[in-house]
């Protein structure tokens, strides 16, 4: 049972134009909810976080958006770059389990 | 920013063999470990959980006696995955919580160390 799901394996975007990448939850308990961005044999780096009691964090280009009602959250790149290329993954951590589960992952690349 | 390591990033064994995975924190101390595994164009699956001093926590389906894990101190832990086989074969990643993080969910990923079973 894949409790995160990342529906779309892939996605091009055009260099300087709007990246979105979307993650679904079924899991109404997770608390935080987290982006990662991963190049192929290294570990993933952090990007940005919310609170699932927040509905938007904003740091620099990165901007998450949260809706509970729709257990849906997403990751807008702005603007996109092509260093940006990487595979996405999002993360929900619950207080109870103290431990991530992780999306399936999107694989994003810019084009220059 | 916190930095994890693993040593070796890479390594190729024979089948029945065991290879040992290290993870530091190299400047933190990190009382909770994590350790992860992907397989290719997978996402990342939890693999246990460990605490400095105590016995790792497996998550279902994971073998505690094939993959012996070991938290010695408050900045190494260690995966060792015994009689390996080709099934192995795969991404092991380990992440780090710092024993004073500024928020719980706060982890910290080295960067992985990719084992091949021959």
């Amino acid at each position: 049972d894949q409790q995160v799901k990342q529906n779309s394996p892939s996605l091009s975007v055009q260099e300087g134009r709007i990246s979105i990448l979307n993650c679904d939850y079924t899991n109404s308990m997770f608390d935080y909810f987290l982006w990662y961005k991963k190049y192929p044999a290294e570990g993933p780096t952090f990007l940005i976080s919310i609170s699932s009691i927040k509905d938007k964090n904003e740091d620099g280009r990165f901007t998450v958006f949260l809706n509970k009602s729709a257990k849906h959250l997403s990751l807008h790149i702005v603007p996109s770059q092509p260093g940006d290329s990487a595979v996405y993954f999002c993360a929900a951590w619950s207080s109870g389990t103290y431990k991530y589960i992780f999306g399936t992952g999107t694989r994003l690349k810019v084009l220059a | 920013g916190a930095v994890v390591s693993q040593h070796p990033s890479r390594v190729i064994c024979k089948s029945g063999t065991s290879v040992k995975i290290e993870c530091r924190s190299l400047d933190f101390q990190a009382t909770t470990m994590f350790w992860y595994r992907q397989f290719p164009k997978k996402s990342l699956m939890l693999m246990a959980t460990s605490n400095e001093g105590s016995k790792a926590t497996y998550e279902q389906g994971v073998e505690k006696d094939k993959f012996l894990i070991n938290h010695a101190s408050l900045t190494l832990s260690t995966l060792t995955v015994t009689s390996a086989h080709p099934e192995d074969s795969s991404f092991y990643i380990c992440s780090a919580s710092p024993s004073a993080g500024a928020v719980v969910y706060e982890q910290y990923f080295g960067p992985g160390t990719r084992l091949t079973v021959t």
